[in-house]
Parts: C-alpha cells; structure tokens; sequence
C-alpha cells in the first residue's frame, strides 16, 4: 500500500531564517506530488504541483519554492522565512495522468510557526 | 466568488443524530467532488469521491451531488463521538493534473 510522510511534523523558526520541508511517497512510481497550505479557518491552497522530476508548477506568487529531486521526494523550501509564511503544509500524492480524476492522498502536514 | 464555497459552521450535534454538510460551486467544468474529513492537527483523509448526479454511499456516509442547482452534500447517518472533525469538500480545478479546489471546511461536533 502507498504511504506518505512528511517531517518534521512542527516547526517554530525566527523570521528571514531558511526553510526546508519534506515528503516522501513510498509504494507508488512517478505519482504527482503537491504542495498545498492550510490557514487556521481556512481551505487548502494549492502551493505548487510536480507530475515529474525536476518538473515543478506553482500556483501562488510567493516566497517560498519546490523541488523534485527523486521521484518520490518533494521538498519545499524558503530562503528567507516571512510572518506571513506560518500556517499548516500539506503534501500530497495522487496517480499520475493528466485525464485521470484520481483523488489526492494526504501526509500529516507540517505546522509551522515564523516569530 | 470562490469557486467552492461551504458554511464554516461549528455544526453541533447529539449522537445518533443525521448530519447534513453542504457545498455550493460555481464553475461547471471539471465536475468531479471529493469529501476529506480532518482531525486537529491531522492531514485531510479522503472520505468519497464521485461525479455524477444523485446519491453514492458508504456505510454511514452518503454523498450527493446536484448539478443542476451546482450543489453537494455529504450526510452521516448515526453520528458518532468519532466523527467529530473538519470535513472539507473539494473540486477539480481546471488544468488537469487532478489538482483540487477546496472548501474551508465545516467544523463538526458529535456530543454524546
């Protein structure tokens, strides 16, 4: 069966510190991988989305980047962290596919606290 | 507008009772709904997923989809203390990819 983690699961770090945030899928090949943030109250916005290595598609101007080095590993990142940038990360999987309607398969998420 | 749109509640509720949770949406294109429920400080477990009209069930849940009136519910049969959680409906969004468009989410308690 596939799995998906992702750590740490939280994380308090000073404003205009780097960040780094992980996920790995295991039990699945070539998934789509996404990276979706969650304010208190509020849904899910979709961050960025990988259908491949090295292929990385954001949704949202901001600070914050995505890759994909192996195929199962997505890792968000942050050069200099804002107030702005707390809230709750989500990665996810689904099957790959551009037609299919495969729903997504979340980890436990990441909170992350900027002081 | 948002393109998914569902009442943040809190909804509260006795045990056993039948709950209602809706979702309305705007664009007609890519109709294909999915149900989350999420506890505190948890990620979004899929529920349902359907896309067609009318009724699909699974065990105490049903979930039901309107197209004409462009709305979806999901309704718990026999609720449970267990159930109480963040239930989230989400949509396909344009673009492919299987990329999701989500409610804020309704916040359920199950009192006992």
């Amino acid at each position: 069966s596939q799995t998906i983690h992702q750590w740490p699961a939280t994380l308090v770090q000073p404003v205009g510190s780097p960040l780094s945030l992980e996920c790995t899928v295991e039990g699945t090949s070539n998934p789509n991988l996404y990276w979706y943030r969650q304010a208190a109250g509020r849904g899910l916005q979709l961050l960025f989305y990988s259908v491949g290595i090295g292929q990385i598609s954001s949704e949202v101007p901001q600070n914050l980047s995505a890759s994909r080095p192996q195929d199962r590993q997505f890792i968000l990142s942050s050069k200099k962290l804002l107030l702005s940038d707390s809230g709750f990360y989500l990665c996810a999987w689904s099957v790959a596919g551009i037609g299919l309607n495969s729903p997504l398969h979340f980890g436990n998420g990441t909170r992350l606290t900027v002081t | 507008q948002k393109e998914v749109e569902q009442d943040p509640g809190p909804l509260s509720v006795p045990e056993g009772a039948i709950v209602s949770l809706n979702c309305t949406y705007s664009n007609s294109a890519f109709q294909y709904f999915m149900w989350y429920r999420q506890y505190s400080r948890k990620g979004p477990e899929l529920l349902m997923y359907t896309y067609s009209s009318g009724n699909k069930e699974d065990g105490r849940f049903t979930a039901q989809v309107d197209k004409s009136s462009k709305y979806i519910s999901l309704f718990i049969r026999d609720s449970q203390p267990s159930d109480s959680a963040t239930y989230l409906c989400a949509k396909r969004a344009s673009g492919g990819y299987n990329k999701l468009i989500f409610g804020a989410g309704t916040r359920l308690a199950v009192h006992p």
